[in-house]
């Protein structure tokens, strides 16, 4: 099973700011990872499938990078809505298996 | 509109069964494969099981091979999981959510189920 590690497990940042989350997994899965945002007694949604595509409706200050073992998800700017939790999800091996998560919090 | 609804959550003791359900609308539901995707409480996400659009191929975590079965009813828009011998780490939220590129894009709202003599 590939594990996915995600960094920090905390992040928290000011309105305007660059967020930066990382999501590092155990053996490459290519380009096949996606990132979700979770708000607080919601379901996910989907932010980036295929490391570096945005789903339908998304932001463009939301951005997906990185290929192999090492991926990244940027908000470029920060806002207030933002305050969620981000969890990476690699589609690469069954069990597909998700990152324990990163919160962003908005001081 | 693409819309999910689980239903079927409930309070099952120990070793009992359960149904879940999830209805769709909003797609042309057989053209998608399904996949559940479940939360313990305060914790992250684990996939449990998917199946392709015609239901012809499944898939399972390794935590639940052998208790859970997943199928759908492609003329009703639904999904399901039948779920034995449950345990107390089976307790969660239990989300469905529509299969596209290498992802999951669209998800129910979830159906809880506790497991508690």
């Amino acid at each position: 099973e590939i594990v996915l590690t995600q960094s920090p497990d905390t992040l928290s940042l000011s309105p305007g700011e660059r967020a930066t989350l990382s999501c590092r997994a155990s053996q490459s899965v290519g380009s096949y990872l996606a990132w979700y945002q979770q708000k607080v007694g919601q379901a996910p949604r989907l932010l980036i499938y295929d490391a570096s595509n945005r789903a339908t409706g998304i932001p463009a200050r939301f951005s997906g990078s990185g290929s192999g073992t090492d991926f990244t998800l940027t908000i470029s700017s920060l806002e207030p809505e933002d305050l969620a939790v981000y969890f990476c999800q690699q589609a690469s091996n069954w069990p597909w298996t998700f990152g324990q998560g990163t919160k962003v919090e908005i001081k | 509109e693409v819309h999910l609804v689980e239903s079927g959550g409930d309070l099952v003791q120990p070793g009992g069964p359960l149904r879940l359900s999830c209805a769709a609308s909003g797609f042309t539901f057989s053209h998608y494969a399904m996949h559940w995707v479940r939360q313990a409480p305060g914790k992250g996400l684990e996939h449990v099981s998917a199946i392709s659009g015609n239901g012809i191929s499944t898939s399972y975590a390794t935590s639940v091979k052998g208790r859970f079965t997943i199928s759908r009813d492609n003329s009703k828009n639904t999904l399901y999981l039948q779920m034995g011998s449950l345990r107390a780490e089976d307790m969660a939220v239990y989300y469905c959510a529509r299969l596209t590129v290498n992802s999951l894009d669209y998800w129910g709202q979830g159906t809880l189920v506790t497991v508690s003599s």
